[in-house]
Protein backbone atom coordinates (compact mmCIF):
# COMPACT_ATOMS: atom_id res chain seq x y z
CA UNK A 1 0.00 0.00 0.00
CA UNK A 2 1.15 3.97 -0.52
CA UNK A 3 1.98 4.96 2.73
CA UNK A 4 3.52 9.20 2.92
CA UNK A 5 5.93 10.41 5.10
CA UNK A 6 6.52 14.05 5.84
CA UNK A 7 9.11 15.37 8.78
CA UNK A 8 10.02 17.00 11.12
CA UNK A 9 6.83 16.76 12.79
CA UNK A 10 7.71 20.43 14.58
CA UNK A 11 9.98 22.97 13.95
CA UNK A 12 11.28 26.28 15.70
CA UNK A 13 13.68 28.38 13.34
CA UNK A 14 15.13 31.60 13.94
CA UNK A 15 13.89 34.22 11.39
CA UNK A 16 16.85 34.19 8.61
CA UNK A 17 17.71 30.85 8.97
CA UNK A 18 17.57 28.02 6.66
CA UNK A 19 14.51 25.62 5.91
CA UNK A 20 14.49 22.31 4.57
CA UNK A 21 11.34 19.99 5.35
CA UNK A 22 11.09 16.38 3.49
CA UNK A 23 8.09 14.08 1.99
CA UNK A 24 8.84 10.74 0.45
CA UNK A 25 6.36 8.54 -1.18
CA UNK A 26 6.43 4.76 -0.70
CA UNK A 27 4.88 2.18 -2.26
CA UNK A 28 3.92 4.19 -5.97
CA UNK A 29 5.76 5.82 -8.78
CA UNK A 30 5.27 8.68 -10.77
CA UNK A 31 3.42 10.48 -7.92
CA UNK A 32 2.19 14.04 -8.40
CA UNK A 33 3.11 15.52 -5.56
CA UNK A 34 2.16 18.73 -3.31
CA UNK A 35 3.53 21.26 -0.56
CA UNK A 36 0.23 22.74 1.14
CA UNK A 37 0.23 25.85 3.73
CA UNK A 38 -2.41 25.80 6.65
CA UNK A 39 -3.09 29.04 8.15
CA UNK A 40 -5.49 29.41 10.70
CA UNK A 41 -9.04 30.54 8.89
CA UNK A 42 -7.61 30.48 5.77
CA UNK A 43 -7.84 26.60 4.34
CA UNK A 44 -5.06 24.94 2.45
CA UNK A 45 -3.22 27.13 0.02
CA UNK A 46 -1.23 25.21 -2.93
CA UNK A 47 2.25 26.31 -2.68
CA UNK A 48 3.78 23.90 -5.17
CA UNK A 49 3.34 20.92 -7.33
CA UNK A 50 5.30 18.91 -9.33
CA UNK A 51 4.39 16.12 -11.75
CA UNK A 52 7.74 14.91 -12.69
CA UNK A 53 11.53 14.73 -11.26
CA UNK A 54 12.54 17.87 -11.56
CA UNK A 55 9.47 19.62 -12.63
CA UNK A 56 8.20 22.01 -10.17
CA UNK A 57 5.18 24.45 -10.59
CA UNK A 58 4.78 27.24 -7.84
CA UNK A 59 1.23 29.03 -7.27
CA UNK A 60 2.18 31.91 -5.33
CA UNK A 61 5.39 34.11 -5.16
CA UNK A 62 6.78 33.66 -1.72
CA UNK A 63 10.05 33.04 -0.06
CA UNK A 64 10.11 29.29 -0.41
CA UNK A 65 11.01 26.90 -2.76
CA UNK A 66 11.07 23.35 -3.62
CA UNK A 67 12.89 20.29 -5.33
CA UNK A 68 11.80 16.80 -6.51
CA UNK A 69 15.27 15.39 -6.62
CA UNK A 70 14.02 11.78 -6.84
CA UNK A 71 10.98 10.21 -7.73
CA UNK A 72 9.46 9.97 -4.31
CA UNK A 73 10.82 13.03 -2.76
CA UNK A 74 9.81 16.62 -2.48
CA UNK A 75 11.56 18.85 -0.67
CA UNK A 76 10.62 22.44 0.80
CA UNK A 77 13.33 25.09 1.73
CA UNK A 78 13.97 28.54 2.03
CA UNK A 79 17.44 30.60 1.99
CA UNK A 80 16.19 32.79 4.87
CA UNK A 81 12.72 32.16 6.69
CA UNK A 82 10.67 34.99 7.70
CA UNK A 83 8.15 35.58 10.59
CA UNK A 84 4.78 35.21 7.91
CA UNK A 85 6.49 31.71 6.62
CA UNK A 86 5.06 30.22 10.35
CA UNK A 87 2.38 27.90 9.57
CA UNK A 88 1.42 24.06 9.31
CA UNK A 89 3.08 22.33 5.86
CA UNK A 90 1.18 19.70 4.36
CA UNK A 91 3.03 17.61 1.90
CA UNK A 92 0.76 15.12 -0.48
CA UNK A 93 0.16 13.01 -3.69
CA UNK A 94 -1.37 11.88 -6.39
CA UNK A 95 -1.55 9.15 -8.77
CA UNK A 96 -2.87 11.32 -11.43
CA UNK A 97 -4.59 14.45 -12.30
CA UNK A 98 -6.22 15.74 -8.99
CA UNK A 99 -9.82 14.53 -10.11
CA UNK A 100 -9.13 11.50 -7.76
CA UNK A 101 -8.53 13.64 -4.84
CA UNK A 102 -5.07 13.57 -2.97
CA UNK A 103 -3.02 11.77 -0.24
CA UNK A 104 -1.99 13.80 2.62
CA UNK A 105 0.75 13.49 5.27
CA UNK A 106 1.13 14.30 8.76
CA UNK A 107 2.43 18.02 8.59
CA UNK A 108 4.66 20.12 9.47
CA UNK A 109 4.18 23.02 12.40
CA UNK A 110 6.99 25.57 11.25
CA UNK A 111 6.84 28.25 13.84
CA UNK A 112 9.34 30.97 13.11
CA UNK A 113 10.53 33.09 16.01
CA UNK B 1 -10.53 32.03 -10.67
CA UNK B 2 -11.18 28.87 -9.30
CA UNK B 3 -12.67 29.46 -5.88
CA UNK B 4 -14.18 27.59 -3.07
CA UNK B 5 -16.23 29.41 -0.06
CA UNK B 6 -17.09 27.67 2.94
CA UNK B 7 -19.08 30.23 4.92
CA UNK B 8 -19.61 29.02 8.42
CA UNK B 9 -16.38 29.30 10.23
CA UNK B 10 -17.17 27.84 13.73
CA UNK B 11 -20.18 25.53 13.95
CA UNK B 12 -21.18 24.20 17.59
CA UNK B 13 -23.80 22.03 18.07
CA UNK B 14 -24.66 19.33 20.86
CA UNK B 15 -24.47 15.37 20.10
CA UNK B 16 -27.75 14.19 18.15
CA UNK B 17 -28.28 17.46 16.42
CA UNK B 18 -28.43 17.56 12.60
CA UNK B 19 -25.46 19.03 10.84
CA UNK B 20 -25.09 21.17 7.54
CA UNK B 21 -22.09 22.71 6.68
CA UNK B 22 -22.14 24.66 3.38
CA UNK B 23 -19.85 24.67 0.32
CA UNK B 24 -19.77 26.63 -2.72
CA UNK B 25 -17.68 26.15 -5.94
CA UNK B 26 -17.14 28.53 -8.90
CA UNK B 27 -15.36 26.38 -11.18
CA UNK B 28 -15.22 26.56 -15.11
CA UNK B 29 -15.99 23.47 -16.79
CA UNK B 30 -16.56 19.69 -15.15
CA UNK B 31 -15.92 20.03 -11.60
CA UNK B 32 -14.80 17.22 -9.17
CA UNK B 33 -15.85 17.83 -5.26
CA UNK B 34 -14.65 16.53 -1.92
CA UNK B 35 -15.00 16.75 1.68
CA UNK B 36 -11.71 16.48 3.75
CA UNK B 37 -11.89 15.88 7.55
CA UNK B 38 -9.30 16.62 10.05
CA UNK B 39 -9.44 15.46 13.41
CA UNK B 40 -7.30 17.08 16.48
CA UNK B 41 -3.84 15.48 15.77
CA UNK B 42 -4.70 13.55 12.82
CA UNK B 43 -4.09 13.83 9.09
CA UNK B 44 -6.61 15.20 6.78
CA UNK B 45 -8.70 12.45 5.33
CA UNK B 46 -10.96 12.08 2.67
CA UNK B 47 -14.62 12.11 3.39
CA UNK B 48 -16.29 11.46 0.59
CA UNK B 49 -15.86 12.69 -3.16
CA UNK B 50 -18.29 13.49 -6.26
CA UNK B 51 -17.16 12.77 -9.75
CA UNK B 52 -20.44 12.25 -11.68
CA UNK B 53 -23.82 9.98 -11.43
CA UNK B 54 -25.85 10.34 -8.14
CA UNK B 55 -25.51 13.81 -6.92
CA UNK B 56 -26.67 12.31 -3.21
CA UNK B 57 -22.92 10.94 -2.46
CA UNK B 58 -22.68 8.47 0.76
CA UNK B 59 -19.25 8.84 2.71
CA UNK B 60 -17.81 7.22 5.96
CA UNK B 61 -19.06 7.69 9.39
CA UNK B 62 -22.94 8.31 8.36
CA UNK B 63 -21.92 11.66 6.25
CA UNK B 64 -23.65 12.26 3.24
CA UNK B 65 -22.94 15.09 0.56
CA UNK B 66 -25.47 16.52 -2.29
CA UNK B 67 -24.23 18.58 -5.36
CA UNK B 68 -26.61 20.91 -6.95
CA UNK B 69 -25.04 21.96 -9.74
CA UNK B 70 -27.55 25.12 -10.05
CA UNK B 71 -26.60 25.97 -6.82
CA UNK B 72 -22.81 25.55 -7.26
CA UNK B 73 -23.23 23.83 -4.04
CA UNK B 74 -22.16 20.81 -2.11
CA UNK B 75 -23.12 20.89 1.12
CA UNK B 76 -22.27 18.14 3.92
CA UNK B 77 -24.71 16.83 5.96
CA UNK B 78 -24.97 14.32 9.03
CA UNK B 79 -28.55 13.57 10.71
CA UNK B 80 -27.26 12.86 13.98
CA UNK B 81 -23.68 14.40 14.93
CA UNK B 82 -21.55 13.12 17.84
CA UNK B 83 -19.13 14.54 20.17
CA UNK B 84 -16.29 12.03 17.49
CA UNK B 85 -17.24 14.88 14.89
CA UNK B 86 -15.12 17.36 16.19
CA UNK B 87 -12.97 18.19 13.84
CA UNK B 88 -12.59 20.75 11.30
CA UNK B 89 -13.99 20.14 7.63
CA UNK B 90 -12.75 21.13 4.25
CA UNK B 91 -14.83 20.79 0.80
CA UNK B 92 -12.43 21.05 -2.27
CA UNK B 93 -12.74 20.78 -5.97
CA UNK B 94 -10.46 20.56 -8.81
CA UNK B 95 -11.27 20.02 -12.83
CA UNK B 96 -10.60 16.53 -14.74
CA UNK B 97 -7.44 18.19 -16.72
CA UNK B 98 -6.70 20.24 -13.49
CA UNK B 99 -3.85 19.04 -11.04
CA UNK B 100 -4.31 21.89 -8.51
CA UNK B 101 -7.09 20.88 -5.47
CA UNK B 102 -8.55 24.17 -4.55
CA UNK B 103 -9.90 24.03 -0.95
CA UNK B 104 -12.14 26.43 1.22
CA UNK B 105 -11.02 28.07 4.35
CA UNK B 106 -12.47 24.85 6.53
CA UNK B 107 -15.21 24.88 9.04
CA UNK B 108 -14.36 23.99 13.17
CA UNK B 109 -17.01 21.83 13.99
CA UNK B 110 -17.17 21.27 17.98
CA UNK B 111 -19.73 19.26 19.33
CA UNK B 112 -21.18 19.29 22.94
CA UNK B 113 -21.38 16.16 24.72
Amino acid sequence: SQTIHQWPATLVQPVGSPLSLECTVEGTSNPNLYWYRQAAGRGLQLLFYSVGIGQISSEVPQNLSASRPQDRQFILSSKKLLLSDSGFYLCAWSQSRAGHGYTFGSGTRLTVV
Amino acid sequence: AQSVSQHNHHVILSEAASLELGCNYSYGGTVNLFWYVQYPGQHLQLLLKYFSGDPLVKGIKGFEAEFIKSKFSFNLRKPSVQWSDTAEYFCAATGDSSYKLIFGSGTRLLVRP
